[in-house]
């Protein structure tokens, strides 16, 4: 299986600065990495597929970037309603699998 | 617009079956290339349970240590989850996921999530 690491696992932003989350592959899976916002009570909301594109709808201040083994997700300008749990997930093998989450909150 | 929809028991016995389906709904199942199940244990992170192609291939988590089975009805346009034996270990919320892209395997469709409670 490949195994997926995320650090940290929690950080701590203020409103207006910019914050990167890693997520790390036991081995190379090539760009296909996709990252997802959970709040509570709500379903997971993709954000980013494959390495670095952006879903329709979400705000030009995340993006991603990264392949083989190490991918970034980064939030520009961190508004308040991007206080949220982010998760990796590796789609290079059909057993998929994600990373354990980084937790953003309110500094 | 295309909707998915998670039932099932909400309390299901220690050593027991648990059964989930999700109805989709303002789309055919048959043309979807790829659906799933994840779950997310109280305070714990998310967790693929398996996928299945439209082809028909059938993934699943190792770590469910075989316990799990997808099956498909296309005449009710629902897919199902049972997985056998259940300890506390298997509570979660347990959503049904779809990406809307096709030759995809990331979830951008998503249902509501239901809870299942696995108790004595």
């Amino acid at each position: 299986d490949i195994q997926m690491t995320q650090s940290p696992s929690s950080l701590s932003a203020s409103i207006g600065d910019t914050v990167t989350i890693t997520c790390r592959a036991s081995q190379s899976i090539s760009i296909y990495l996709n990252w997802y916002q959970e709040t509570p009570g709500k379903a997971p909301k993709l954000l980013i597929s494959t390495s670095s594109n952006l879903q329709s709808g979400v705000p030009s201040r995340f993006s991603g970037s990264g392949s083989e083994t190490d991918f970034t997700l980064t939030i520009n300008n961190v508004q308040p309603e991007d206080f949220a749990t982010y998760y990796c997930q590796q789609s290079y093998s059909n057993l998929l699998t994600f990373g354990p989450g980084t937790k953003l909150d309110f500094k | 617009q295309v909707q998915l929809q998670e039932s099932g028991p909400g309390l299901v016995k220690t050593s027991e079956t648990l059964s989930l389906t999700c109805t989709v709904s303002g789309y055919s199942i048959s043309s979807g290339f790829y659906w799933g199940w994840i779950r997310q244990a109280p305070g714990k992170g998310l967790e693929w349970v398996a996928s299945f192609f439209r082809s028909g291939d059938t993934f699943y988590n190792p770590s469910l240590k075989s316990r799990a089975t997808i099956s498909v009805d296309t005449s009710k346009n629902t897919f199902s989850l049972k997985l056998r034996s259940v300890t506390a270990a298997d509570t979660a919320v347990y959503y049904c996921a779809t990406p809307v892209a096709k030759n995809a395997r990331y979830f951008d469709l998503w249902g509501r999530g239901t809870l299942v409670t696995v108790s004595s």
